[in-house]
């Protein structure tokens, strides 16, 4: 498997644009997270899906973020509109349940720059 | 609470042992990790450790788990200026099929020639 594929690497935008962030996770983990990643702040977790379905979204900042995950093989992440606070590194992961250690296999990100 | 907490940066001359410590809040926490962050690149797991355990060794790496005082730390021996990273902890804790993973904010290592 190629690991958790996100898309784009780096994104550019200006404020008031909606950005979708996107992620195809290691094929048969029934979990996905998406977590956010600032200086100030730290690695962040902002939602989790398990087998398509969104569990647990108090991570998520406002109601201008928003994530689908339409099948086990694809996530997005929106942010409609953006603002210049919302430039971050924006990880995707997943995971497999019944693995008593729970790894979290990342992707390499998304660099969003919203200007 | 969940948190973890680490401090948010370390230098060590390379050759010598560097240890990142963390502490966490969580007593029913049942694995702890340490993940390493390089540059423009996602986590990767680097060791992990059940929380009945106090200490683990993988190579260069030695775990240490103080279950009292909720403090984990990671010793890196004879360090090298590739273990320039970033060094996350996390715990995780739950049951059943899935474990609720709380990383911490990062100690950044930084390995000087």
């Amino acid at each position: 498997d190629a690991g958790v594929i996100q898309s784009p690497r780096h994104e550019v935008t200006e404020m008031g644009q909606e950005v979708t962030l996107r992620c195809k996770p290691i094929s048969g983990h029934d979990y996905l997270f998406w977590y956010r990643q600032t200086m100030m702040r730290g690695l962040e977790l902002l939602i989790y899906f398990n087998n398509n379905v969104p569990i647990d979204d108090s991570g998520m900042p406002e109601d201008r973020f928003s994530a689908k995950m339409p099948n086990a093989s694809f996530s997005t992440l929106k942010i409609q509109p953006s603002e210049p606070r919302d430039s971050a590194v924006y990880f995707c992961a997943s995971s497999q349940t019944g693995r008593m250690n729970t790894e979290a296999f990342f992707g390499q990100g998304t660099r969003l720059t919203v200007v | 609470g969940e948190d973890v907490e680490q401090s948010l940066f370390l230098s060590v001359r390379e050759g010598d042992s560097s240890v990142i410590n963390c502490t966490y809040t969580d007593s029913s926490s049942t694995y702890l990790y340490w993940y390493k962050q390089e540059p423009g690149a996602g986590l990767q797991l680097l060791t992990y450790i059940f929380s009945n355990m106090d200490m683990k060794q993988d190579q260069r790496l030695t775990v240490l788990l103080n279950k009292k005082d909720k403090h984990l730390s990671l010793r890196i021996a004879d360090t090298q200026t590739g273990d320039s990273a970033i060094y996350f902890c996390a715990e995780s804790k739950g049951s059943g099929g899935y474990q609720k993973v709380t990383f911490g904010t990062g100690t950044k290592l930084q390995v000087i020639p």
